[in-house]
């Protein structure tokens, strides 16, 4: 079957400006993980969903960050008020639920804020 | 979730067994030891996990000593597509929320 999705591959935006980057997790999974990596570095965990609720979103680095997952499958990430420093490449993963760190990750969504 | 120490880098000769160490000395009982990869622009994939047996699968060996404060990961015969970041977690099984907490791994260069 598929596997985890992210789009776009690549964003290009303006300091300022506001992003959402779309995750299409594994069908069945329930548990999806945002994570972030900057270049030379391991990713970084924001946030994660058990079903439609973030369990654990105590990642995300201050309130510009907000992501969603109305219907526990697509989770969307959103970006307010663009930094340069947010840029980096952020990944998506899932899995059969929270119990298990067995995660598949997505190729990633590499942001930059020019 | 403990820390885990690992090389910064290691060459491997293609054909022959890469041994990748990692370190996890606070480990606790109820943890398991989980290794990832990343190949270059590519997400992680996972390889393996064990609690304190050995392991093995279709990509790898995990070999967890007898105190678990240590573990090596065997890839047996490296290729050149085993070009990575090798990432080593520790990490509690069971309904304590999921993420990963990942180092900054052991990069694995695979030489003709």
């Amino acid at each position: 079957g598929a596997g985890v999705s992210q789009t776009p591959s690549n964003k290009v935006t303006e300091k300022g400006k506001y992003v959402e980057l779309r995750c299409d997790p594994i069908s069945g999974h329930t548990a999806l993980y945002w994570y972030r990596q900057s270049l030379g570095q391991g990713p970084e965990f924001l946030i994660y969903f058990q079903g439609t609720g973030a369990a654990d979103d105590s990642g995300l680095p201050n309130d510009r960050f907000f992501a969603v997952r109305p219907e526990g499958s697509v989770s969307t990430l959103k970006i307010q008020r663009t930094e340069r420093g947010d840029s980096a490449v952020y990944l998506c993963a899932s899995s059969r639920d929270s119990t298990t760190r067995e995660q598949y990750f997505g190729p990633g969504t590499r942001l930059t804020v020019t | 979730d403990a820390k885990t120490t690992q090389p910064t880098s290691m060459d491997c000769a293609e054909g022959r067994a890469a041994n990748l160490p990692c370190n996890h000395s606070t480990i606790s009982g109820n943890e398991y030891v989980y290794w990832y990869r990343q190949i270059h622009s590519q997400g992680p994939q996972y390889i393996i996990h064990g609690l304190k047996n050995n392991e093995t699968n279709e990509m790898a060996s995990l070999i967890i000593t007898e105190d678990r404060k240590s573990s090596t990961l065997i890839l047996p015969h490296a290729t050149l597509r085993d070009t990575a970041v090798y990432y080593c977690i520790v990490s509690g099984y069971g309904n304590q929320g999921g993420k990963l907490i990942f180092g900054q791994g052991t990069e694995l260069s695979v030489k003709p």
